[in-house]
């Protein structure tokens, strides 16, 4: 059973198309996250939702937007592709911070979506 | 903006040697984790120590921490080829979220 599922895990597109990437996790976790990482594996948060709220907004552009139908899904929406976007981007959960506390605990990850601009 | 820094960037040894890598980071955290990734694949957690905790173990890992130099080294003792993979540390600074280093890419030959 896969724990953290992301589809798809290729996407080749053109500039200006507008695309999403879907992800689920069967966990029963509070926390989701998408992070993209760049051709030189640098990870980079973008979003972060707890019990469907946003929490964190790093500084996307605005073409990215994320949507949490329930706290299972968290699903990423991207307008007016750019070359630059060409990236893998990860989702992943965690149970979120302790109850009563502060801390992130593990963070599980899907396997990656690999979106490719031309 | 990025709070680890992996060091080194790239680390080849044989089968059987041992393997360290080095992280620093600049602010203070509630814990540290390590992560590795395969080749093409999604992030797999390792190995998590607290900001009040200075080693920790885990079958052939050895996880220390020094929060007064900011900084943390995971040691793979008795490396296999199977242990090729990208290496991440990762701080939790009480921002809800993760940050990550860049890694470092360990390759074990047979």
């Amino acid at each position: 059973d896969t724990a953290v599922s992301q589809t798809p895990k290729y996407l080749v597109t053109q500039m200006g198309n507008d695309k999403s990437i879907k992800c689920e996790q069967n966990l029963g976790h509070d926390t989701m996250y998408w992070y993209k990482q760049d051709s030189k594996k640098f990870l980079k948060i973008m979003f972060s939702y707890n019990n469907k709220e946003l929490i964190i907004n790093e500084t996307v552009p605005n073409r990215f937007s994320p949507k949490s139908p329930d706290k299972a899904h968290l699903n990423l929406h991207i307008n007016s592709l750019e070359l630059g976007d060409s990236a893998v981007y990860f989702c992943a959960s965690s149970q979120g911070p302790s109850a009563g506390g502060l801390s992130t605990g593990e963070l599980f990850f899907g396997e990656g979506s690999r979106l490719t601009v031309l | 903006s990025q709070q680890g820094e992996e060091d080194p960037q790239a680390l080849s040894i044989q089968e059987g040697e041992n393997a360290t890598m080095n992280c620093s980071y600049k602010t203070s955290i509630n814990n540290l984790q390590w992560y590795r990734q395969n080749s093409g694949r999604g992030l797999v957690h390792l190995i998590l120590i607290r900001s009040n905790e200075r080693e920790k173990h885990s079958g052939r890992l050895r996880v220390t921490l020094d929060t007064s130099k900011k900084s943390s080294s995971l040691l793979i003792t008795a490396s296999r080829a199977a242990d090729t993979a990208s290496y991440f540390c990762a701080t939790d600074a009480g921002g809800s979220t993760l940050t990550f280093g860049k890694g470092t890419m360990l390759l074990v030959s047979p």
